[in-house]
């Protein structure tokens, strides 16, 4: 089993649709969540950190679960610009990031 | 700001020949990292390096060596390259948990 598994898509939209993704992760011991962005043959990029409380930025909202182990990203009013691969992402000790394999987003006009 | 350099961009391999690929960061992070990326695995851990003259092993590391040469660089060897080593190879530079990469290999062994 991974140790974080998200569900790979793609997730087809129209602009101005709203779209949220899931990411559950196996290692109770894990410290820290983010979300990164990775378009096509480039390198990932932070998107946001996930908190406990969840937390906002634009159109962009993280939401964190610890007791079912469950991590989020709600994206409102989606632009063709946020076509790109999301990848759920854990830290434990010595900054040792765990990346799911990705959600695939398409924003069609 | 430069960030996270890699070379080379692209490589071509055959099975057995041997290659460096080239990493360095000018933020003054302490940990650095070696990531494969294949489709449908996501990024995956070959060695990590949590400070100047530390290395370990990550999830892959099977057929690689690493040399965290000073604070600013960190390479990734193939000894004996295999078609199972065709990826894309991402160099990170962490600090307080957040990864800059490089720009990615692509690597590809014949």
């Amino acid at each position: 089993r991974k140790e974080v598994e998200q569900d790979p898509g793609p997730f087809n939209v129209p602009e101005g649709a709203t779209v949220a993704f899931n990411c559950t992760y196996s290692n109770s011991a894990s410290q820290s969540f983010f979300w990164y962005r990775q378009d096509c043959r480039k390198e990932p990029k932070l998107l946001m950190s996930v908190y406990s409380s969840g937390n906002e930025d634009g159109r962009f909202t993280a939401q964190l679960n610890r007791a079912s182990q469950y991590i989020s990203l709600l994206i409102r009013d989606s632009k063709l610009s946020d076509s790109a691969t999301y990848l759920c992402v854990t830290a434990g000790g010595y900054n040792k990031l765990i990346f799911g394999a990705g959600t695939r987003l398409a924003v069609h006009p | 700001n430069a960030g996270v350099t890699q070379t080379p961009k692209f490589q071509v391999l055959k099975t057995g020949q041997s290659m460096t690929l080239q990493c360095a960061q000018d933020m003054n992070h302490n940990s650095m990292y070696w990531y494969r990326q294949d489709p449908g695995m996501g990024l995956r851990l070959i060695y990590y390096s949590a400070s100047e003259g530390t290395t370990d092993k990550g999830e892959v590391p099977n057929g690689y060596n690493v040399s965290r040469l000073n604070k600013r660089e960190f390479s990734l060897r193939l000894e004996s390259a295999a078609p199972s080593q065709t990826s894309v190879y991402f160099c990170a530079s962490i600090m307080n948990t957040e990864a800059f990469f490089g720009q990615g290999t692509r690597l590809t062994v014949v």
